[in-house]
């Protein structure tokens, strides 16, 4: 257990539908950010949640994808019309502020077919 | 801006050999490094963190690694690789502040390093 649970951890959806993830982080992490690891690559930032507010956007955010955190605790990244450059490992990584470093998810993997 | 650079996108070293992976950054502001290790088909665990400390930072497993300013290195060091570090360690740098002051902390990933460890 790492302290982040995301939720699923495999998708597999065609082409055109819309998926939504899910990441829960325990109570104390108020940071909570979003990350997409495609295949032989580093994790590259999407965006990031101070409690519930979304403070910043990676230009990699197109407008098919939203995230949110209604409540300041789990956080959803749904992507609408998915395409098959979607693919990748999504990753959720949370901590709190003031501590360096943060706990990363096990991910969900996406594949659009 | 913040960026990484792995030098090495493959390492191969025999068990019992030293390890020496290499990491170059680049940052507007006093960087915090870190290095995290993903193993096939798991998450990303952090091995050790830099945040303005000792320049010679420990981690677990017997890992090191030097922050050295004048290099802009965070080469990651072990003195005897063992058949379970082989795995992809990604170098990272964050920012302690982006424009305009606000603290992010978001996370920039290097390419990643695959270490590869031979009986």
């Amino acid at each position: 257990d790492t302290g982040v649970s995301q939720n699923p951890r495999h998708k597999i959806t065609k082409r055109g539908q819309n998926v939504t993830f899910r990441c829960d982080p325990i109570s104390e992490h108020n940071r909570l950010y979003w990350y997409r690891q495609t295949l032989g690559q580093g994790p590259e930032f999407l965006t990031y949640f101070q409690n519930e507010a979304q403070l910043e956007k990676s230009r990699l955010l197109s407008d098919r994808f939203s995230a949110e955190r209604p409540k300041g605790s789990f956080s959803t990244l749904e992507i609408q019309r998915t395409e098959q450059g979607d693919s990748a490992m999504y990753l959720c990584a949370a901590g709190r502020t003031g501590v360096y470093g943060y706990t990363f998810g096990s991910g969900t993997r996406l594949t659009v077919v | 801006a913040q960026s990484v650079t792995q030098l090495d996108s493959h390492v191969s070293v025999s068990e019992g050999t030293p390890v020496l992976l290499r990491c170059n950054y680049s940052s507007s502001y006093s960087p915090s490094l870190f290095w995290y290790v993903q193993h096939p088909n798991k998450g990303l665990q952090l091995l050790l963190k830099y945040t303005s400390a000792a320049t010679l930072v420990k981690g677990i497993n017997g890992f090191e690694a030097e922050f050295k300013k004048s290099e802009t290195s965070f080469h990651l060091t072990k003195p005897s690789a063992h058949m379970s570090d082989a795995a992809e360690y990604f170098c990272v740098v964050s920012d302690l502040k982006a424009a305009g002051g606000t603290s992010y902390g978001k996370l920039t990933f290097g390419q990643g390093t695959i270490l590869t460890v031979h009986p």
